[in-house]
């Protein structure tokens, strides 16, 4: 019963690196995503794929790129990290029909310097 | 674009108090709404959903109606525990948005709950 699963947990970058945010999914769901989650502003979408080699932008996608190679993954990449980047990260996966829920991994906890 | 709203918090009460969490919505379509809770350190887990107008969800002892007059789907229960101390989530998915966008999720800021003994 994995269910959704990031790594790392927590991370500590320098301002201008790059890492990649791993997602795993185990329940053959089509549509995964990322959100951030500062205080005060909820979740926030950042980009969202709707099946195999399928990504699309959410809400707030500059500064991230994804790609979906498999049902399974959906990697979050940092390209130049910026302190405006320190958030929680929060993947999650679902069916993709709007009734059904989403299921959420653990978070990141990601601090830029 | 759609939206939802919540009630600032924290929200702070007795145990055993009568709890509600307000929340209102915009949509342009026929949303499906949800509230999700988070526990100190773990991800977000469904609390409850409705998909219809007038549809009530309900788990755990809280309760959401569906108002589609007053757009709304305020989150109650009456009488809460220490254990329910978490932040609420308000969230919806417009199907209507087409594109099979409808997993994507609009939330509210969340509502922070501290339940005192």
């Amino acid at each position: 019963n994995a269910g959704v699963t990031q790594t790392p947990k927590f991370q500590v970058l320098k301002t201008g690196q790059s890492m990649t945010l791993q997602c795993a999914q185990d329940m053959n769901h089509e549509y995964m995503s990322w959100y951030r989650q500062d205080p005060g502003m909820g979740l926030r979408l950042i980009h969202y794929s709707v099946g195999a080699g399928i990504t699309d932008q959410g809400e707030v996608p500059n500064g991230y790129n994804v790609s979906r190679s498999t049902t399974e993954d959906f990697p979050l990449r940092l390209l130049s990290a910026a302190p405006s980047q320190t958030s929680v990260y929060f993947c999650a996966s679902s069916t993709g029909q709007g009734q059904q829920p989403q299921h959420f991994g653990d978070g990141t906890r990601l601090s830029i310097l | 674009g759609d939206s939802v709203t919540q009630m600032e918090g924290p929200v702070t009460l007795s145990e055993e108090a009568c709890l509600t969490i307000n929340c209102t919505y915009t949509a342009t379509g026929y949303p499906s709404l949800f509230w999700y809770v988070q526990y100190p350190g773990e991800g977000l887990q469904l609390l409850l959903k409705a998909t219809k107008a007038d549809d009530k969800g309900s788990n755990k002892g809280f309760e959401a109606t569906y108002r589609k007059e007053t757009t709304s789907f305020h989150l109650e229960k009456g009488s809460v525990q220490v254990s329910d101390s978490a932040v609420y989530f308000c969230a919806l998915s417009d199907q209507a948005s087409g594109d099979n966008q409808g997993g994507k999720l609009i939330f509210g800021q969340g509502t922070e709950l501290s339940v005192k003994p």
